[in-house]
C-alpha cells in the first residue's frame, strides 16, 4: 500500500530552527509537496521537490532523497506565526496526491 | 473574490437532512477536487473532476453525490449522513490533473457536524 509518515507533533522555540521529516512509500513518484495549514484555515502550498537536493525559499527549505524515500522541511528563525500543521504529500504514478497526517508544530516564546 | 471559495463555512445537519456544499474557483483551473479531513488523519481524496468530467471516485459512499456543472463550480450533495461523516470538507483546484508541478489550491473548507 501507499504510505506517508511524519511526526504527529513537534515543539520548538521562537528564533530557533526545526526540521520536520517525511518518509514515503508510494506507487511511483512525481514529486513531493509541503503544505502549511493554520488551524481552521485552508492548506497553502509551501514547496515542491522532484529532484534530489535542497530547495530554499526564504526561511523555509525542503530537501528530497528519492533513493531513501525521504524529505524534510527546514524552518529557520522561527516565528510565532509558524505555529501550524505541516502536511507532506507525494504525487504518485497516477498523479494523485497521497497525503501524510500532518505534523502539528508548536512554537513557544 | 479570489482563489477558491466554499460555502457554507459551518454546517450542522441531522442524519435525515439533505444539504449541499458549494465550491467556486476563480483561478481558471481545469481540475477540481473534494477532500475529507478528519482530526489526525491524512486528507482523504473523495472526488476528482477534470473539465467537468468525473475522473476519480475513491469508494465514497453513495450518500455523498458530487456535481460539477462547469469548470469553476463544484458541489457536494449530502443525504442520510452518519455521525462519522462529521469532518472538514475541503475543495481544491489545480491547473490540470496530470502536470507534475501543478500544486493544488484549497478553499477554507466546510466544517460539517452530523447530529
Amino acid at each position: 500500500g501507499q504510505n506517508i509518515d511524519q511526526p504527529t507533533e513537534m515543539t520548538a522555540t521562537e528564533g530557533a530552527i526545526v526540521q520536520i521529516n517525511c518518509t514515503y512509500q508510494t506507487s511511483g513518484f512525481n514529486g513531493l509537496f509541503w503544505y502549511q495549514q493554520h488551524a481552521g484555515e485552508a492548506p497553502t502550498f509551501l514547496s515542491y521537490n522532484v529532484l534530489d537536493g535542497l530547495e530554499e525559499k526564504g526561511r523555509f527549505s525542503s530537501f528530497l532523497s528519492r533513493s531513501k524515500g525521504y524529505s524534510y522541511l527546514l524552518l529557520k528563525e522561527l516565528q510565532m506565526k509558524d505555529s501550524a500543521s505541516y502536511l507532506c504529500a507525494v504525487k504518485d504514478s497516477n498523479y494523485q496526491l497521497i497525503w501524510g497526517a500532518g505534523t502539528k508544530l508548536i512554537i513557544k516564546p | 473574490e479570489t482563489g477558491v471559495t466554499q460555502t457554507p463555512r459551518h454546517l450542522v445537519m441531522g442524519m435525515t437532512n439533505k444539504k449541499s456544499l458549494k465550491c467556486e474557483q476563480h483561478l481558471g483551473h481545469n481540475a477540481m477536487y473534494w477532500y475529507k479531513q478528519s482530526a489526525k488523519k491524512p486528507l482523504e481524496l473523495m472526488f476528482v473532476y477534470s473539465l467537468e468530467e468525473r475522473v476519480e471516485n475513491n469508494s465514497v459512499p453513495s450518500r455523498f453525490s458530487p456535481e460539477c456543472p462547469n469548470s469553476s463550480h463544484l458541489f457536494l450533495h449530502l443525504h442520510t449522513l452518519q455521525p462519522e461523516d462529521s469532518a472538514l470538507y475541503l475543495c481544491a483546484s489545480s491547473q490540470d490533473i496530470q502536470g507534475v508541478t501543478y500544486e493544488q489550491y484549497f478553499g477554507p473548507g466546510t466544517r460539517l457536524t452530523v447530529t
